[in-house]
């Protein structure tokens, strides 16, 4: 199975601030790596698809980069509705296994 | 709209069963592949396991976690997913959550998630 591992597992940063996520997978998933932002008591949602593609309705803060193994997941300038926790997952194969999560706090 | 809606969460006994249901409406249901995800309470998201469409062959693939103790199926005419639990373990006790999978850009993403229905396996 895959592993993902993902990078800081939290961090805390401040409204405005360009904040970064890397995610690893075990062997190369070309682009197969979605991202999901969950906030509190709420169902997660796809917020990156692809490695860099969002879906309609995604503000344009948010971007993802990478191929093969290592990701990154970017918000350009923190707004008070990013703080959550985001998750990378791999879509290559079943299972499709998500990484341990970043929380990002308010600073 | 797009609705998944879980049912049949609960307080269940360790070494007891439990089924899960999820609703489906708002998509072309019997063309879309289904997942449930769970969240233990505080901790992180794991993939529990996928119901193919019947177009893609209506198989199954499961996490190695609950592969002897899962069933994932699905009534393509009510538009239902189900997920049967057996021999439950107190780790077992999770938000699971009811997921549609659609392949965007060559992708499988879970484009939608239900509520979650909490499961609390405990004696």
């Amino acid at each position: 199975d895959i592993q993902m591992t993902q990078s800081p597992s939290s961090l805390s940063a401040s409204v405005g601030d360009r904040v970064t996520i890397t995610c690893r997978a075990s062997q190369s998933i070309s682009n197969y790596l979605n991202w999901y932002q969950q906030k509190p008591e709420k169902a997660p949602k796809i917020l990156i698809y692809g490695a860099s593609s969002l879906p309609s309705g995604v503000p344009s803060r948010f971007s993802g980069s990478g191929s093969g193994t290592d990701f990154t997941l970017t918000i350009s300038s923190l707004q008070p509705e990013d703080f959550a926790t985001y998750y990378c997952q791999e879509s290559y194969s079943a299972p499709r296994t998500f990484g341990q999560g970043t929380k990002v706090e308010i600073k | 709209e797009v609705q998944l809606v879980e049912s049949g969460g609960g307080l269940v006994k360790p070494g007891g069963s439990l089924t899960l249901s999820c609703a489906a409406s708002g998509f072309d249901f019997s063309r879309t592949w289904m997942s449930w995800v769970r969240q233990a309470p505080g901790k992180g998201l794991e993939w529990v396991g996928q119901i193919k469409s019947p177009n893609g062959g209506g198989t199954t693939d499961y996490a190695a976690p609950v592969r002897d103790r899962l069933t994932i199926s699905r009534d393509d005419s009510k538009n239902m997913v189900y997920l049967q639990l057996n021999s439950l373990k107190f780790e077992d006790t999770a938000i699971y959550y009811c997921t549609a999978l659609s392949t965007w850009g060559g992708v499988i993403v879970m484009s939608y998630w239900g509520q979650g229905a909490l499961v609390t396996v405990s004696s």
